[in-house]
């Protein structure tokens, strides 16, 4: 699986966008991004994953560059609850879904 | 919530005992995950069922082993449990094995202290 590499931690102010990057540049032709995100312990829960195409959702935006090496999680409106540890996850299109997670973002929204 | 339940949600116990934990996939799913997350070892994966057959595996310990029952619910068995075994352990769950584009769902976890 290809590897990734996310900045350790990030702020944001409230009501602004966050925009997490990842690099993902050993990526291959058919593995997906995707993101999920974890507040303090609790389950990670799924946000969006693309291929190609940018992708919208009602929580997030993905934007994935031409060469799909990096991408960009957006959350438009951040709020004191999105405050959490962002995975960007890499995986294939193949025989199982498992998630091979790096060390994530830290993602504090501040009021 | 994400229809994903695991039992129970605090476990102590002590070093060289045995334990089981359990894990009801969400309504249709057929895939059930499980994760181990430590303070050092991050989010790790460790094994995957699917329609109750074994179908990846990961970063498992020999004295931990997992199956799949006929209803679809999942148990994780650790034994001979040291101090290093407490961690978070998380279930999820999807609709297939693989595929392109299928999310997972994950439980709230079952915290396990080993003293």
């Amino acid at each position: 699986d290809a590897k990734t590499t996310q900045p350790t931690s990030m702020d944001c102010a409230e009501g602004r966008a966050a925009n997490l990057p990842c690099n993902h540049s050993t990526i291959s032709g058919n593995e997906y991004v995707y993101w999920y995100r974890q507040i303090h312990s609790q389950g990670p829960q799924y946000i969006i994953h693309g291929l190609k195409n940018n992708e919208t959702n009602e929580m997030a935006s993905l934007i994935i560059t031409e060469d799909r090496k990096s991408s960009t999680l957006i959350l438009p409106h951040a709020t004191l609850r999105d405050t959490a540890v962002y995975y960007c996850i890499v995986r294939p299109g193949g025989a199982t879904n498992k998630l091979i997670f790096g060390t994530g973002t830290l993602l504090a929204v501040q009021p | 919530d994400s229809g994903v339940t695991q039992t129970p949600k605090h476990l102590i116990t002590a070093t060289g005992q045995r334990v089981t934990l359990r894990c009801s996939p969400r309504s249709g799913d057929l895939s059930v995950y499980w994760y181990q997350q430590s303070l050092d070892q991050g989010l790790q994966f460790l094994i995957q069922y699917y329609n109750g057959e074994e179908r990846a595996k990961g970063n498992i310990l020999e004295r931990f082993s997992a199956q799949q029952f006929p209803d679809l619910h999942s148990e994780l068995n650790l034994s001979s449990l040291e101090l290093g075994d407490s961690a978070l352990y998380f279930c999820a769950s999807s609709a297939l094995a693989g595929g392109a584009s299928y999310e997972q769902y994950f439980g709230p976890g079952t915290r396990l202290t080993v003293t």
